[in-house]
């Protein structure tokens, strides 16, 4: 089985630009959750998606949204872009999202901005 | 408020020597616990998870953890460290309330000297 894929690896945008973060889940999961990783922060929880309903939020910025589709892939978006939003994007699919299924990573996308 | 801490950001072993990775955790409720593995760049892998079966939860690559809800703690232990074992260690926490949302400690890097 493949394992979560997120596209592009790497990226690099500039204060003000947009990005939009891909990630596609293990086949037959359904929930998919994004993570921002940064070296002062550490991990913390962006948001989840659920047969394309959100159904959690952490505590980012309206700019950082995402949404996920009915083959369950997702993606985030960050608008007007900030110095701040440098970081590594994770993104972690189970099957039904509830507390105890194992979460699955994608290898990030390493976002830098200018 | 529900959080994890993570005792040491960094832990240095000789090869063979024990390891110990000590993860607390703060909830009004009960708690699912998680141990990941992050090697450079790579997402995460779990080593083990706690759902409240057997307190002693083995897991992968010979580690283990045991939950003590009196002292509200989770640590990681391997007997005997080797040099592959040299990464950034996570413990997270998940709620049956909260979906797939995890929240994680601040991680703790360990070194495995020869």
């Amino acid at each position: 089985k493949a394992g979560v894929t997120q596209t592009p690896r790497y990226l690099i945008k500039t204060r003000g630009q947009q990005v939009t973060l891909s990630c596609s889940p293990i086949s037959g999961h359904r929930s998919v959750s994004w993570y921002q990783q940064t070296p002062g922060q550490g991990l913390q929880f962006l948001f989840e998606y659920f047969s394309e309903t959100q159904r959690n939020k952490g505590n980012f910025p309206g700019r950082f949204s995402g949404r996920q589709f009915s083959n369950s892939r997702s993606e985030m978006n960050v608008s007007t872009l900030e110095l701040g939003d440098s970081a590594l994007y994770l993104c972690a699919s189970s099957t039904t999202g509830t507390g105890f299924d194992e979460q699955f990573f994608g290898p990030g996308t390493r976002l830098t901005v200018l | 408020a529900q959080s994890v801490t993570q005792l040491g950001s960094h832990v240095s072993v000789s090869e063979g020597a024990l390891v110990l990775l000590r993860c607390n955790y703060s909830s009004s409720v009960p708690p699912y616990l998680f141990w990941y593995v992050q090697y450079p760049n790579q997402g995460l892998q779990l080593l083990l998870k706690y759902t409240s079966a057997a307190t002693l939860v083995k897991g992968i690559n010979g580690f283990e953890a045991e939950f003590k809800k009196s002292e509200t703690s989770f640590h990681l232990t391997k007997p005997s460290a080797h040099m592959s074992d040299a990464a950034e260690y996570f413990c997270a926490v998940s709620f049956y309330n909260q979906g797939g949302k995890l929240i994680f400690g601040q991680g703790t890097e360990l070194s495995v000297k020869p």
